[in-house]
């Protein structure tokens, strides 16, 4: 079955820097183009990076342009977020995402997030 | 960015009442190449990830139950639970994926029994 698996997570200080993973498996990593979406405590859905299934570009929120990076090694079925500079409103959840294959954009399957707390 | 408004902010249902909400975008999401409404809906469970409920307006995902509904195109959607039943509880959030790359969510709407 599909598996999408976050870690990484945990408190870090103002200013850190912090990367996520995300381990897949169960369906064919490497065709599907990747997101990360994050969920501040009691708040909404922000969508946060995405990258192509064949990785040749990656778009960001501009909320985070230039502090962030999301890369993918299809040989490990991994996804990444390098998250630099970090400060306070950074904390949330942040979930990996597997977009739909068919043409569509949609998010057709989510991991159950990993938790990042930026605190002194 | 397109902005996504949901309305209400929440709502309580009687169960086996009908629940509906819906969700306005500040530009149309319908793709005329295809003529698709490029919007989605998700459902999240307190304490669960976000689930893919309909995609294309209207299209259900798979094992999604029929009570689950949604209309609507160009800019005004709708999603209805047509007899709410007590594993409904959550939060619906509406997307667009039409103004890529950059989607962006409604602010959800919170369902809850009456």
């Amino acid at each position: 079955q599909v598996q999408l698996v976050e870690s990484g997570g945990g408190v870090v200080q103002p200013g850190r820097s912090l990367r996520l993973s995300c381990a897949a498996s169960g369906f064919s990593f490497s065709s599907h183009g990747m997101h990360w979406v994050r969920q501040a405590p009691g708040k909404g859905l922000e969508w946060v990076a995405f990258i192509w299934s064949d990785g040749s570009d990656e778009y960001y929120a501009d909320s985070l342009r230039g502090r962030i990076t999301i890369s993918r090694d299809d040989s490990k079925n991994t996804l990444y977020l390098q998250m630099n500079s970090l400060r306070p409103e950074d904390t949330a959840v942040y979930y990996c995402v597997r977009e739909d294959s068919g043409g569509y954009s949609y998010f057709d399957f989510w991991g159950l997030g990993t938790l990042v707390t930026v605190s002194s | 960015d397109i902005v996504m408004t949901q309305s209400p902010d929440s709502l309580a249902v009687s169960l086996g009442e009908r629940a509906t909400m819906n969700c306005k975008s500040s530009q149309t999401v319908l793709y005329t190449s295809n003529n698709k409404p490029y919007l989605a809906w998700y459902q999240q469970k307190p304490g669960q990830p976000p689930k893919l409920l309909i995609y294309g307006a209207s299209t259900r995902e798979s094992g999604v139950p029929d009570r689950f509904s949604g209309s609507g195109s160009g800019t005004d959607f709708t999603l209805t639970i047509s007899s709410l039943q007590a594993e409904d509880v959550a939060v619906y959030y509406c997307q667009q994926f039409y103004s890529t790359p950059s989607w962006t969510f409604g602010q959800g709407t919170r369902v809850e029994i009456k």
